[in-house]
């Protein structure tokens, strides 16, 4: 079975540039989070969603950060525009529903110049 | 203070060795704990999880104790392949439930 899987596994772009991750979470798994991981840090949650339902984006810096689940399966998250201080990894993970296993893509690492 | 905490590390510690890692949580309405593995450059993967009696999975050993709000991983005759991120992890409960990750602590077994 197909893990989850995001792309690109890395980006570079110059400040002010937009960028956009994509991900496709495991089949069948209602529950995507989108998190940030800055080097030396554990995971933070950004967004998650149920199906096409953002649940809880309160720590999704809205002014520059935006994403969409649009039929409740693959997700994109954007950022426009960059800044120096959003070079981390992104991470995709899905669960079968809230409260279950969560499964984690390998990443989109960005680096902002 | 964060809301889980662990010694970033690193451990330095040679095969075949025994080493503990602690972490502390500040949620005592956390539901649920669990030890994830991350390898360099690679995503977290679900190690095991932490249960209130204790439980042992092969070499590793995870205990929880709610009352000081505390969670320990051993892992015993460690070898190279062990090497990597322990990242502690808390569920919160109530409408926000989601995970909390701590630092993490960097593990590496020389040979």
């Amino acid at each position: 079975e197909a893990g989850v899987v995001q792309s690109p596994r890395y980006k570079i772009i110059e400040k002010k540039q937009p960028v956009a991750f994509w991900c496709n979470p495991i089949s069948g798994h209602n529950t995507l989070y989108w998190y940030l991981q800055n080097l030396g840090q554990g995971p933070e949650l950004l967004i998650r969603y149920e199906n096409e339902e953002a649940v809880d984006d309160s720590q999704l810096p809205k002014d520059r950060f935006s994403a969409e689940r649009l039929k409740g399966v693959d997700s994109t998250l954007k950022i426009q525009p960059a800044e120096l201080g959003d070079s981390a990894v992104y991470l995709c993970a899905s669960s079968l529903g809230q409260g279950q296993i969560q499964y984690f893509g390998a990443g989109t690492r960005l680096s902002v110049l | 203070r964060k809301e889980v905490e662990q010694d970033p590390g690193p451990f330095n510690v040679p095969e075949g060795a025994t080493v503990a890692f602690n972490c502390t949580y500040s949620n005592s309405a956390s539901q649920s704990f669990f030890w994830y593995r991350q390898d360099c450059r690679k995503e977290p993967k679900l190690l095991m999880s932490v249960y209130s009696s204790g439980n042992e999975d092969g070499r590793f050993t995870a205990q929880l104790n709610r009352a000081s709000q505390y969670i320990s991983l051993l892992i015993r005759d460690s070898k190279l392949s062990d090497s990597a991120t322990y990242l502690c992890v808390v569920r919160t409960g109530g409408a926000t439930n989601k995970l909390i990750f701590g630092t993490g602590t960097l593990l590496a077994v020389q040979p």
